[in-house]
């Protein structure tokens, strides 16, 4: 079954480390995305790809870092700049076409706390 | 103003009644509309997505598109328990090339046995 796996399911962060959210995709779409939840609060776009070695910085980019060395891949690393970094975390991605756009579909998330 | 307003509710809707979930956004030039259902702790499913003006409908969900408004909804018709969730609606423009999506924050519905 073609799909966005997202891992691992929880994650625990010690003060000072930097850890890294997998997102992996079977689908062949070229777009990917990471975005971050917080309760009340919509989804926030961290990072996105359109094609294999280039990203772009979303709206809260600062304290994360991505890589996009393979179309069916785009880990996030969470870094020691970011200061509150507890929340819910979502890989999505689409296929990139005119118009109109074509719909995200995401995985399941990973939940990052502080220890 | 936000792009992408909703109330957050709870919409509190009687098991087999009409459930309207609202959606505004500002920018005129936002192109494609999605709903998205999110259930507690997991992650957003697609439900819906309209471009044109009018309505599209899906089974038990409709979607109506007002662009002179600036306006979208999601209808549930024969609301069910198992429809209790937060929907999210989600707008997209081109931006620079990229298809920009800005999510609204979610409207929580409780349908009520």
């Amino acid at each position: 079954d073609g799909g966005i796996t997202q891992s691992p399911k929880y994650l625990f962060r010690k003060e000072g480390q930097n850890v890294t959210l997998s997102c992996e995709q079977n689908l062949n779409h070229d777009a990917m995305y990471w975005y971050r939840q917080d309760p009340g609060q919509g989804l926030r776009l961290i990072y996105y790809s359109q094609i294999v070695n280039d990203f772009q910085k979303g709206d809260i980019a600062e304290g994360y870092s991505v890589s996009r060395e393979k179309k069916e891949s785009f880990p996030l690393t969470v870094t020691s700049a970011q200061k509150n970094p507890t929340a819910f975390y979502l890989c999505a991605s689409s296929i990139i076409a005119g118009h109109p756009a074509q719909p995200q579909h995401f995985g399941d998330g990973t939940r990052l706390s502080i220890l | 103003q936000k792009e992408v307003e909703q109330n957050s509710g709870p919409l509190s809707v009687p098991e087999g009644a009409i459930a309207s979930l609202n959606c505004t956004y500002s920018d005129r030039g936002s192109q494609s509309f999605f709903w998205y259902r999110q259930y507690s702790g997991k992650s957003p499913e697609l439900i819906m997505f309209i471009y044109s003006n009018g309505d599209k409908e899906d089974g038990r969900f409709t979607a109506q598109l007002n662009k002179a408004s600036q306006y979208v909804s999601l209808l549930i018709r024969d609301s069910q328990p198992s429809d209790s969730a937060t929907y999210l609606c989600a707008v997209n423009k081109n931006s620079g090339g990229y298809q920009k999506v800005t999510f609204g924050i979610g409207t929580k519905l409780q349908v009520i046995p």
